[in-house]
């Protein structure tokens, strides 16, 4: 069955870049999307359709797709950016979504 | 303002049920695919349905095929998910998610509904 793939963890400093990778069989010719959830809260979309960013996501957000991996960039990391990050893509074989692990970003 | 309210979650006992619902409100209910995603503590996202808008198409995760049972009734603006022969492991913040495109992404989440299964 289809399966992402997201390392448990990811650091950055405050300012700096994070990038946060998913890796899936064929993932490219998926469309992916990005969530964060942040302790407590419910998850919100920050990406989809590979790289675009709903309405109210700041732009430092940005996302791309591209062979068997997606990443999400964070640009200028703050302190609010840390939360779970999950990756999400639509397995049309079995007509099921498909969650990455998630990615806990720490913004140290 | 899209609002997605979910009622129904609560201390079961290995083998009950439990009957989920999310009200809806704020957008056009009756045009939008809608699914269930859960999280259980110490775990990530796990989608568990989806169910199209008229209901014709509706599907399970393996983990809950022929225990759960989506259902909505779109002139009430409303979704459930029946919960049976629950297990330990379907302990979970239970979501209600609105779904964009059908097939995804799913671009409203609602606060969640705690399902504990525990003797």
């Amino acid at each position: 069955s289809f399966e992402l793939t997201q390392a448990p963890s990811v650091s950055v400093s405050p300012g700096q870049t994070a990038s946060i990778t998913c890796s899936g069989d064929k993932l490219g010719d998926k469309y992916a999307c990005w969530y964060q959830q942040r302790p407590g809260q419910s998850p919100v979309l920050v990406i989809y359709q590979n790289t675009k960013r709903p309405s109210g996501i700041p732009e430092r957000f940005s996302g791309s797709n591209s062979g068997n991996t997606a990443t999400l960039t964070i640009s200028g990391t703050q302190a609010t950016d840390e939360a779970d990050y999950f990756c999400q893509a639509w397995d049309s074989s079995t007509a099921w979504q498909v969650f990455g692990g998630g990615t806990k970003l720490t913004v140290l | 303002e899209v609002q997605l309210v979910e009622s129904g979650g609560g201390l079961v006992k290995p083998g009950g049920s439990l009957r989920l619902s999310c009200a809806a409100s704020g957008f056009s209910f009756s045009i939008y695919s809608m699914n269930w995603v859960r999280r259980a503590p110490g775990k990530g996202l796990e989608w568990v349905s989806g169910i199209s808008s008229s209901s014709a198409y509706i599907f399970y995760a393996d983990s809950v095929k022929g225990r759960f049972t989506v259902s909505r009734d779109n002139a009430r603006n409303s979704l459930h998910l029946q919960i049976s022969t629950l297990r330990a492991d379907d302990t979970a913040t239970y979501y209600c998610v609105r779904d964009l495109g059908s097939p995804g992404p799913f671009d409203y989440w609602g606060q969640g509904t705690l399902v504990t299964v525990s003797s």
